[in-house]
């Protein structure tokens, strides 16, 4: 089966910059992406990576090494409205299509 | 393109009750996934459609679960005699062919069972 773990809460201060790992466990790898999710609303897609190294995607920075299982979310410039969850996942070995998500981190943006 | 549209986005019924549930993905996704998810776990995969065909079920969906999309536009998510247990967020998301993208979410239909 697969299995992600990421902590359950980051605090930070506005205009900071935080990283939120992700470590995984799956027998197939087929991608990590990063879902962003406000109190009460819809998750939001914000990065996929395949392959190894940095994606960047204005303030939001998405890393992956492979060989380490590994992952993390960057973001740079906290801001307050970035207060939510934030879930990586990863794509079943079982299935071609389904995401396993992790359990998401709650961060706290203080100002 | 008005995103993935979920409805109702609130149901409260009694055991034992049967609930169907729609979402109208964006149109022109065609691969529709539903997910449950509950207070503080991530979203939890149920099944996946390519078009019309149901491709994907997770072991987890009883048979008390069916989902269906005819003509391969909205899809229709129905829980027989439900359970407590089944009290969560349902949400259902849309995405084009490729690894890249991402999925876009619905905002959700939150079942309470009483």
């Amino acid at each position: 089966g697969q299995s992600l773990e990421q902590p359950s809460e980051v605090t930070a201060v506005e205009g900071a910059i935080v990283q939120i790992n992700c470590t995984y466990q799956t027998s197939g790898f087929y991608g990590l992406s990063w879902y962003q999710q406000h109190d009460g609303g819809a998750p939001t897609f914000l990065s996929y990576n395949a392959l190894d190294g940095l994606e960047e995607t204005g303030r939001f920075s998405s890393f992956l090494s492979r060989s380490d299982s590994y992952g993390y979310l960057l973001l740079q410039e906290l801001q307050m409205k970035d207060s939510a969850s934030y879930f990586c996942a990863v794509r079943s070995p079982r299935g071609a299509r389904q995401l396993t998500f992790g359990s998401g981190t709650q961060l706290t943006v203080l100002p | 393109d008005t995103g993935v549209s979920q409805d109702p986005r609130h149901k409260i019924t009694k055991r034992g009750q049967n609930v169907t549930f729609r979402c109208d993905p964006i149109s022109e996704h065609n691969r529709l996934y539903w997910y449950r998810q509950t207070l503080g776990q991530g979203p939890e995969f149920l099944t996946y459609f390519q078009n019309e065909a149901q491709l994907e079920k997770s072991r987890l969906l009883s048979d008390r679960f069916s989902a269906e999309r005819p003509k391969g536009s909205f899809s229709t998510l129905e829980i027989q005699r439900t359970e407590q247990g089944d009290s969560a967020m349902y949400l259902c998301a849309s995405s084009p062919a490729g690894d890249t993208y991402g999925y876009t979410f619905g905002s959700g239909t939150r079942l309470t069972v009483v």
